[in-house]
């Protein structure tokens, strides 16, 4: 079955970088486009950024343009997403999410990964 | 950027009652919507994708319909595991891809 884990979440500082990482199983990782989509504490989902199923292609909300950088390592079955240059309103739980059509819905989330930017 | 509006914010139900949730695009988004539902401290599961299609493994108690720029999701008979947040999502114009504000459905 299809199997989506994030890691690397945590508490940074702002200005500050981090790395997310999404392991995927249970399924053709380089046949699907890939999504992160975060949630702030008590509010409503976000989509973040998508990266196409061969990486040849990406799109980042614009809140995060210029600072977050999504890519894929389809040998390792592994989304990332590198967030430099932290702010307080970065703070929230990010999901990966498998599209079956990018860029369209999301068929399968991960658990989610907990990023607070707080100094 | 399309705007979702879902409505009403907050839906207070009974057990075996129909529930009825709303979604509006700021402009057509055609057939391109999905809906989700999340429960405290889990990931959104994926309800209804093309607006009407159910995923796999959803109850057919769940459905949905469109008219133009207002989405319909419908649970005809709510059991006891549908309270929760439901979010509606548009994927026809991008970036980015935009979620409403969700409704929640609560225990009446």
């Amino acid at each position: 079955q299809v199997h989506l884990v994030e890691s690397g979440g945590g508490v940074v500082q702002p200005g500050r970088s981090l790395r997310l990482s999404c392991a995927a199983s249970g399924f053709t990782f380089s046949n699907y486009g890939m999504h992160w989509v975060r949630q702030a504490p008590g509010k409503g989902l976000e989509w973040v950024a998508v990266v196409w199923y061969d990486g040849s292609r990406q799109n980042y909300a614009d809140s995060v343009k210029g600072r977050f950088i999504i890519s894929r390592d389809n040998s390792k079955n592994t989304l990332y997403l590198q967030m430099n240059s932290l702010r307080a309103e970065d703070t929230a739980v990010y999901y990966c999410a498998r599209d079956p059509r990018p860029p369209g819905y999301f068929d399968y989330w991960g658990q989610g990964a907990l990023v607070t930017v707080s100094s | 950027e399309i705007v979702m509006t879902q409505s009403p914010a907050t839906l207070s139900v009974s057990p075996g009652e129909r529930a009825t949730l709303s979604c509006r695009a700021s402009q057509t988004v055609s057939s391109n919507l999905a809906w989700y539902q999340q429960k405290p401290g889990q990931a959104p599961r994926l309800l209804i994708y093309g607006a009407s299609t159910r995923a796999t493994g959803i109850p057919a108690r769940f459905s949905a319909s469109w008219s133009g720029t207002e989405f319909t999701l419908t649970i005809s008979s709510l059991q006891s595991e549908d309270f929760g947040v439901y979010y509606c999502q548009q994927y026809n114009y991008w970036p980015p891809l935009t979620f409403g504000g969700g409704t929640k459905v609560e225990i009446k």
